[in-house]
């Protein structure tokens, strides 16, 4: 089976700060993983995925994340907020890229002027 | 860039009623899914469909549920009688059988139980 955690369901930065949003996750399989953006009623775009290859992933927005097996995690990073970047973050797994996506519980990311 | 898409954008009906979510999955896709996320709450996977059948479907999807593939192009979820906990987002999903490609999600349909 497989599962997400994100740590903090709400993360607050000020505007310029480093963004952090932690995601740790549980596969029985080497896992495809993602980050889900979403802005308010809105649907789901796909920051970026990891399945396999190189472990520090880069996507949209100057946001990276990287996988770290040994810790089975899949940090979001950006160097630097924007106020654009306020938002609902998703991490989620998946055992394919066809099986069902397991979704974190969420965090919402505020940014501070 | 091709995209999934759903109708209607929102949909609002009486408790009791059958309703019907449509979707228009990416044109060389093979697999499509549904997921339904409450207000404030995460994403839940609800059925997945491969072949023209279900290949799985969570605890969620019930006997009030059901999916189907009418013709080449649309992937519809239905709702028997609708209850208010089924007030949600749907999003549409699909994906192909490529290795390295992700789940291509739709905008949502907001369901409004009444």
């Amino acid at each position: 089976a497989q599962s997400v955690t994100q740590l903090g369901s709400h993360v607050s930065v000020s505007e310029g700060a480093l963004v952090l949003l932690r995601c740790n996750y549980s596969s029985s399989v080497p896992p495809y993983l993602f980050w889900y953006v979403q802005y308010p009623n809105q649907g789901l775009q796909l920051l970026l995925k990891y399945t396999t290859g190189a472990t520090l992933v880069k996507g949209i927005n100057g946001f990276e994340a990287e996988f770290k097996k040994s810790e089975t995690s899949f940090h979001l990073t950006k160097p630097s907020a924007h106020m654009s970047d306020a938002a609902e973050y998703f991490c989620a797994v998946s055992a394919t890229s066809y099986d069902k996506v397991i979704f974190g519980p969420g965090t919402s990311l505020s940014v501070i002027p | 860039e091709p995209e999934v898409t759903q109708t209607p954008s929102h949909q609002v009906t009486q408790m009791g009623q059958e309703v019907i979510l449509r979707c228009v999955p990416i044109s060389n896709h093979l697999y499509f899914y549904w997921y339904r996320q409450i207000l404030g709450q995460k994403v839940e996977f609800l059925v997945s469909f491969y072949n023209n059948e279900i290949s799985e479907k969570s605890e969620i999807f019930d006997d009030q549920f059901s999916v189907e593939r009418p013709d080449g192009s649309n992937f519809t979820l239905k709702i028997r009688s609708t209850k208010l906990e089924d007030s949600a987002m749907y999003f549409c999903a699909s994906s192909d059988i490529a290795g390295y490609n992700e789940q291509f999600f739709g905008p949502g349909t907001r369901l409004t139980v009444l």
